[in-house]
């Protein structure tokens, strides 16, 4: 079965960094875009970024764009978020999504990864 | 950007209820709106694709509705399990997100 497992929240300092992971497993990893959607406490879902399956393509909310990088590692069935310069509206649950195919929808979620920036 | 507006955001319904929820899109996004369920402390759940298409292993008293710009998610015969916050989703444009429908059950 699609198992979605992510790690590397924590709590960070404005203006710091952080890198998320997330491992896949039970579905061709290397043949699916990839997708980060966030979920700050007590709020709505807000998407983050895509991955193409082959990394070619990445797209990004504008809220993020610039300070956030999408990357993964098809020989390690890897999705990554390397996080720059945060600020206290970055705090969230980071969700790593399978996509359903052609860039569409999310039909596997991970478990998620708190991320909280404060000083 | 396409904003997706829902309604209500909360409802206490009772068990055996048929409910109903409504997603409007800002501008006309086809049938790419797709349903998703958050229970308290989970991760998001796919429910309906496409507007109407059913998803394997849910429940057949959820379905979808609608195109362009009004769609609607009916849950009949409510159970307690339904308990839970309701999305909607656009990945006509990029992606968003409705803000959310909260069910409370009695």
């Amino acid at each position: 079965q699609v198992q979605l497992v992510e790690s590397g929240g924590g709590v960070v300092q404005p203006g710091g960094s952080l890198r998320l992971s997330c491992a896949a497993s039970g579905f061709t990893f290397s043949s699916y875009g990839m997708h980060w959607v966030r979920q700050a406490p007590g709020k709505g879902l807000e998407w983050v970024a895509f991955i193409r399956y082959d990394g070619t393509n990445k797209y990004y909310a504008d809220s993020v764009k610039g300070r956030f990088t999408v990357s993964r590692d098809n020989s390690k069935h890897t999705l990554y978020l390397q996080m720059n310069s945060l600020r206290a509206e970055d705090t969230a649950v980071y969700y790593c999504a399978k996509d359903w195919g052609s860039n569409t929808l999310f039909d596997y979620w991970g478990q998620g990864t708190l991320v909280t920036v404060s000083s | 950007e396409i904003v997706l507006t829902q309604s209500p955001d909360f409802q206490s319904v009772t068990p055996k209820e048929k409910v109903t929820i409504t997603c409007r899109a800002s501008q006309s996004i086809g049938s790419s709106l797709h349903w998703y369920q958050q229970k308290a402390d989970q991760s998001p759940k796919l429910l309906i694709k496409y507007a109407s298409q059913s998803i394997s292993g849910v429940p057949s008293r959820f379905s979808g509705s609608g195109s362009g710009t009004d769609f609607t998610l009916t849950i009949n015969s409510l159970e307690a399990e339904d308990a839970a916050t309701y999305y909607c989703h656009q990945s006509s444009s990029l992606y968003s997100f409705g803000q959310g429908t909260k069910l409370e059950i009695k």
